[in-house]
């Protein structure tokens, strides 16, 4: 258990709804990570936070969007969902958010778009 | 730009046997880190070792061991007498100090599936 956890475990939606995927980061932790790991595009970073702040953007879509709260839980909302959005979207925290040190992963929210 | 490589799709071999696991990075930064992490099949994604780019050391972690080449840029994961456990996806990934203030998420490679038979 890395200490991370997302909610919900599986969403299943249609095309142009909106969801929000929810994270709790390890106790302790002040950066959260987003990830979308899909079939052709493998492991990909989407947006880092640290306590609260926006730090790096990676490839994430216009579409998409997310915030650390002062509790730091992270929510991460996508609109206007395609087809191509079906993923499973992880969430990791760590301490400072700094380079050198390592990740822990949630077990991710299994997204499936119909 | 960052890369990392697994040129390795998917590996099977019979339990007990030792495998290693290749990835080759690229990056221009002097300074950076690499990790390597396990998917099982049931989905997580678990931290397994950091490695940065100043110390060259080989480590060993019970049966599995990491093997750091600064000349080749390649970051090798081996696993000794295999078990069935092992079977997973398991990728190498990378992040540098000076990318975005040393902020810019794990660049992943695309991931090496390990199949153990018994």
């Amino acid at each position: 258990d890395s200490g991370v956890t997302q909610t919900p475990k599986h969403l299943i939606t249609a095309t142009g709804q909106r969801v929000t995927l929810r994270c709790s980061p390890r106790s302790g932790d002040l950066s959260v990570y987003w990830y979308q790991q899909s079939l052709d595009q493998g492991l990909q970073f989407l947006i880092q936070y640290y306590n609260g702040e926006e730090r790096a953007k990676g490839n994430i879509l216009e579409r998409f969007s997310a915030q650390q709260f002062p509790d730091l839980h992270s929510e991460l909302n996508l609109s206007s969902l395609e087809l191509g959005d079906s993923a499973l979207y992880f969430c990791a925290s760590s301490f400072t958010g700094q380079s050198n040190q390592p990740q822990h992963f949630g077990d991710g929210t299994r997204l499936s778009i119909l | 730009a960052q890369k990392v490589t697994q040129a390795q799709t998917e590996i099977s071999v019979v339990e007990k046997e030792d495998v290693t696991l290749d990835c080759v990075y690229e990056t221009r930064d002097t300074t950076y880190y690499l990790f390597w992490y396990k998917q099982p099949p049931s989905g997580e994604l678990v931290f397994l070792i950091r490695r940065n780019s100043f110390d060259e050391q080989n480590e060993i972690s019970g049966r599995y061991s990491w093997n750091f080449q600064k000349s080749t840029s390649s970051f090798n994961f081996t696993i000794t007498a295999s078990q069935v456990v092992d079977s997973a996806v398991y990728f190498c990934a990378l992040s540098d100090f000076n990318s975005g203030g040393g902020a810019d998420g794990l660049t992943f490679g695309k991931g090496t599936h390990l199949i153990i038979q018994p």
